[in-house]
């Protein structure tokens, strides 16, 4: 079936510390989205790339979307406290009726 | 715009019980997906439903069911409940289907003794 693989499955930072976490897939995907769940809290929408080779900013968060559409990245430029939580990539594969596949997330904990 | 409601939050339960969530989604979404979310399985996709009909379905077995009513309002049941089915469940809603950004709820957190 449809998979989505994500890495790393955790990261530990210090602060100040860039991060970045991969996904990749073995199909072509037409969009992957990325999503943010702080500890205790529920999955919250960051982003959603739809075109090849795509790269969006938001503020310190860097999304890239490959040239194939089979694999994409978030890099987070400086971390801080803030930051820490799982970030989940999540990959629709098109057709009628799209569902998404979630990969596994990367937990990220950031040392001050 | 009030976000996606989820009830109940929290729910204890017996094997071989069954129960039912409820998700109410954002007003104007149509699309409604259930997940379990487990600390080794993840985010696991359970079912959607758009317009009252299922329109995709995981890979669960048939003690899963959900159904969708015409204010896009959601159900999922679960019956003859099973030790593993201790998960934390999330619905989440979209404007058109599961494909576009999708709105979680705060989940329903079930656990089976």
């Amino acid at each position: 079936g449809q998979q989505v693989m994500q890495i790393p499955q955790y990261q530990h930072v210090q602060e100040g510390e860039d991060f970045t976490t991969y996904c990749n897939s073995s199909t072509t995907l037409s969009n992957i989205q990325w999503y943010k769940q702080r500890p205790g809290g529920h999955p919250v929408f960051l982003i959603q790339l739809v075109k090849s080779g795509e790269v969006k900013k938001q503020k310190r968060l860097t999304f890239q979307f490959g040239e194939a559409k089979k694999n994409s990245s978030l890099h987070i430029t400086a971390t801080q406290t803030t930051d820490v939580g799982t970030y989940f990539c999540a990959g629709a594969f098109g057709g009628s009726q799209g569902n998404l596949i979630f990969g596994k997330g990367t937990k990220l904990s950031v040392k001050p | 715009k009030a976000g996606v409601t989820q009830t109940p939050r929290y729910l204890i339960k017996t094997r071989g019980q069954q129960v039912t969530l409820s998700c109410s989604p954002i007003s104007g979404h149509r699309s409604v997906s259930w997940y379990q979310q487990t600390p080794g399985q993840g985010l696991q996709f359970l079912f959607e439903y758009f317009s009252e009909t299922q329109r995709n379905k995981g890979n669960f077995p048939g003690r899963f069911s959900g159904r969708q009513f015409s204010n896009s309002r959601s159900e999922m049941n679960v019956s003859t409940l099973e030790l593993g089915d201790s998960a934390l469940y999330l619905c989440a809603s979209s404007r058109l289907d599961s494909s576009y950004e999708q709105y979680f709820g705060p989940g329903t957190r079930l656990t089976v003794t």
